[in-house]
């Protein structure tokens, strides 16, 4: 049981080019989740996804896109990097069906993502 | 939506002393509050949580309490050690059925928890 796992762990990228960060999980949770984190920003949500097939806006979702294909995973995709995303971006999955609502969520350990 | 506000930024405590973080919520929907703890260059972890229906919870050196009328939830370290030092965030979460996406937390912008030796 891996729990959640991102890849790649880091990344250097020129403005312009476009990229794709992928988060699975192994633990059959329904909600995934997309956060960057800044330096004092805390972590902003970026979109999430309450199941296979649906994706939503968070806080902060522009400049990005998402796709649920499958369950497990849950991708993130940066069309023309921009310097300004250059942040370390976390991946979180939460709630199984049929075990109540409050659950918490579980975090990746990110992915370092720096645009020149 | 919800907004969060943590303090301090920054918190220096002697070794042995005890540790307050302070957050504050803005909307009576939300019912849950977890506390995350992030090492230098590592994921965040949840160490406590606490519900709306309670008041105070504790693990250990670890405890939590909430005030839902005044709108604000603390975190306590007692005894504190050198492996505490970390980085603490709160969060809160509004319910889906409240209005929230996919229960989803907003967070504090944390607090830099130092101990001194």
């Amino acid at each position: 049981n891996a729990g959640v796992t991102q890849t790649p762990k880091f990344r250097v990228l020129k403005t312009g080019q476009s990229m794709t960060l992928l988060c699975a999980q192994d633990m059959n949770h329904e909600y995934m989740y997309w956060y960057r984190q800044d330096p004092g920003m805390g972590l902003r949500l970026i979109h999430y996804s309450v199941g296979e097939g649906t994706t939503a806006k968070g806080e902060v979702p522009d400049g990005y896109n998402v796709s649920r294909l499958k369950k497990q995973n849950f991708l993130l995709g940066l069309e023309s990097a921009a310097p300004s995303q250059t942040s370390v971006y976390f991946c979180a999955s939460s709630y199984t069906p049929g075990r109540g609502n409050d659950q918490p969520q579980h975090f990746g350990d990110g992915t370092r993502l720096s645009i020149l | 939506g919800e907004n969060v506000e943590q303090h301090p930024s920054t918190l220096s405590v002697q070794e042995g002393d005890s540790a307050v973080i302070k957050c504050t919520y803005s909307d009576s929907a939300s019912n849950y509050f977890p506390w995350y703890k992030q090492e230098l260059g590592k994921r965040p972890q949840l160490i406590i949580d606490i519900r709306s229906n309670v008041g105070e919870k504790k693990d250990q050196r670890i405890a939590v309490t909430l005030n839902k009328t005044a709108k604000h939830f603390s975190l306590h370290i007692t005894e504190t050690q050198p492996e505490d030092s970390a980085v603490y965030f709160c969060a809160a979460r509004i319910p889906s059925y409240s209005g929230g996406g996919a229960d989803g937390l907003t967070f504090g912008k944390g607090t830099h928890l130092i101990i001194q030796p």
